[in-house]
């Protein structure tokens, strides 16, 4: 079946750590998004991707860092800059076109401990 | 900038009762908007979009929703609730930005159904 994958699902970092979610689809799909949901704020954009090697800042794109090298393929990650990395992570993509909606992931739950 | 408003954080609705989910959006040029819905620790799923055309856009589930370009809102309704339509629901606009597609969604609006 075709979709999104994110791993892990849960994860646990120490104060100081980086850590990298990842994110698979198989969908053949253009573009690659990543968001932040935290309660009562809805979801905010970090980055996103158009093509491979390409990629743009999003409304919080501080204490993150991305990189496309493979059309499936859209990994995130919290550097120890990102002051408050505690939330759900949503990976999305769709195919290029303004009318295609986007295809979620399951999400990566991020907690600091 | 382009920005989506869901002024109500939860909506409480009887079993049987219809419903509204309100939803206005700020963009220049013309607007695709969208609702999704997120059922707990999970991604969203997609219910209807509206891109042009017919300013009631009918989506899965038996959700429905009316474009009103005047009052540059877009809300979702449904005419009879179910206890299982009890989720988180998300309004989103895509407009160019920068030269890029981008996509905003609201803070989202928690419906409760009430058996």
């Amino acid at each position: 079946d075709g979709g999104i994958t994110q791993s892990p699902k849960y994860l646990f970092r120490k104060e100081g750590q980086n850590v990298t979610l990842s994110c698979e689809q198989n969908l053949n799909h253009d573009a690659m998004y990543w968001y932040r949901q935290d309660p009562g704020q809805g979801l905010r954009l970090i980055y996103y991707s158009q093509i491979v090697n390409d990629f743009q800042k999003g409304d919080i794109a501080e204490g993150y860092s991305v990189s496309r090298e493979k059309k499936e393929s859209f990994p995130l990650t919290v550097t120890s800059a990102q002051k408050n990395p505690t939330a759900f992570y949503l990976c999305a993509s769709r195919i290029q076109g303004a009318a295609n909606v986007l295809t979620f992931g399951a999400g990566s739950r991020l907690t600091v401990l | 900038a382009q920005s989506v408003a869901q002024p109500e954080d939860q909506v409480n609705v009887a079993e049987g009762n219809p419903l509204t989910v309100k939803c206005t959006y700020s963009v220049s040029g013309n607007p695709y908007l969208f609702w999704y819905v997120q059922y707990p620790n999970r991604g969203l799923q997609f219910l209807l979009k509206y891109i042009t055309g017919d300013n009631l856009v009918k989506g899965s589930y038996g959700f429905e929703a009316e474009f009103n370009k005047s009052q540059t809102s877009f809300h979702l309704k449904k005419p009879s609730a179910l206890v299982s339509d009890s989720a988180l629901y998300f309004c989103a606009v895509r407009a160019y930005s920068g030269g890029y597609q981008k996509v905003t969604f609201g803070t989202g609006t928690k419906l409760q159904v009430i058996p």
